[in-house]
């Protein structure tokens, strides 16, 4: 079955710094990859996602990147203000008409130091 | 749009009893809905999909007669955890998806388990 590896497992940053969250996963299958954020207590919150015939997107401050090739794909948040520190993670899976299923990486705990 | 509610938001229990937990689609019809654990600080774990009107998919390990999971309507799934014990005790979060071609998951704010 499918495997989602995630780095680094904390990353602290000063407020204004990028911050770069990395992500493998094992089923060259997969065509669907979110970002969710999840602050403590909270349900997690989608912030941005990429299919597979995409190979890069961009919402404001946030975006992520896809190498199908690699079977990679990274979270890259700009201008980092306290309010992004949270546990962010990534996700593999496939489309609604192949199950939908989504497979979890293990989570980053992001830090923005003012 | 698209929001997911659970019920209770938090429960205490007696090692021995069951538990019943609701997830609803308040806004979209949810033909697929998914249940995860999450142990603190630690990932989301998928135990199963559920489907309306047929029964669940439930992944590896996930005992199907321990956690029981009916998804009778379009808006409610529910996850019954059977003869509860400690090691039950977590956060269960459900999600929904509203179909088509979107593959969007949205999440339920989850329920916090406590069996003593």
């Amino acid at each position: 079955g499918e495997n989602v590896e995630q780095h680094p497992s904390t990353l602290s940053v000063q407020e204004g710094d990028s911050a770069v969250i990395k992500c493998t996963y094992s089923d060259s299958a997969s065509n669907y990859f979110p970002w969710y954020k999840q602050e403590l207590g909270k349900r997690p919150q989608l912030i941005i996602d990429i299919r597979s015939n995409v190979g890069e997107k961009k919402d404001q401050r946030i975006a992520v990147t896809l190498n199908k090739t690699a079977k990679h794909f990274s979270l890259h948040i700009t201008e980092t203000q306290p309010e992004d520190s949270a546990v962010y993670f990534c996700a593999a899976g496939f489309g609604y008409n192949q199950g939908g299923k989504l497979i979890f990486g293990q989570g980053t705990e992001l830090s923005v130091k003012p | 749009g698209a929001v997911v509610s659970q019920h209770p938001s938090r429960v205490i229990c007696k090692s021995g009893t069951s538990v019943k937990i609701e997830c609803r689609s308040l806004d979209f019809q949810a033909t697929t809905m998914f249940w995860y654990r999450q142990f603190p600080k630690q990932s989301l774990m998928l135990m199963a999909t559920s489907n309306e009107g047929s029964k669940a998919t439930y992944e590896q390990g996930v005992e199907k007669d321990k956690f029981l999971i009916n998804h009778a309507s379009l808006t409610l799934s529910t996850l019954t955890v059977t003869s509860a014990h400690p090691e039950d005790s977590s956060f269960y979060i459900c999600s929904a998806s509203s179909g088509g071609a979107r593959e969007t998951q949205y999440f339920g704010p989850g329920t916090r388990l406590l069996v003593l």
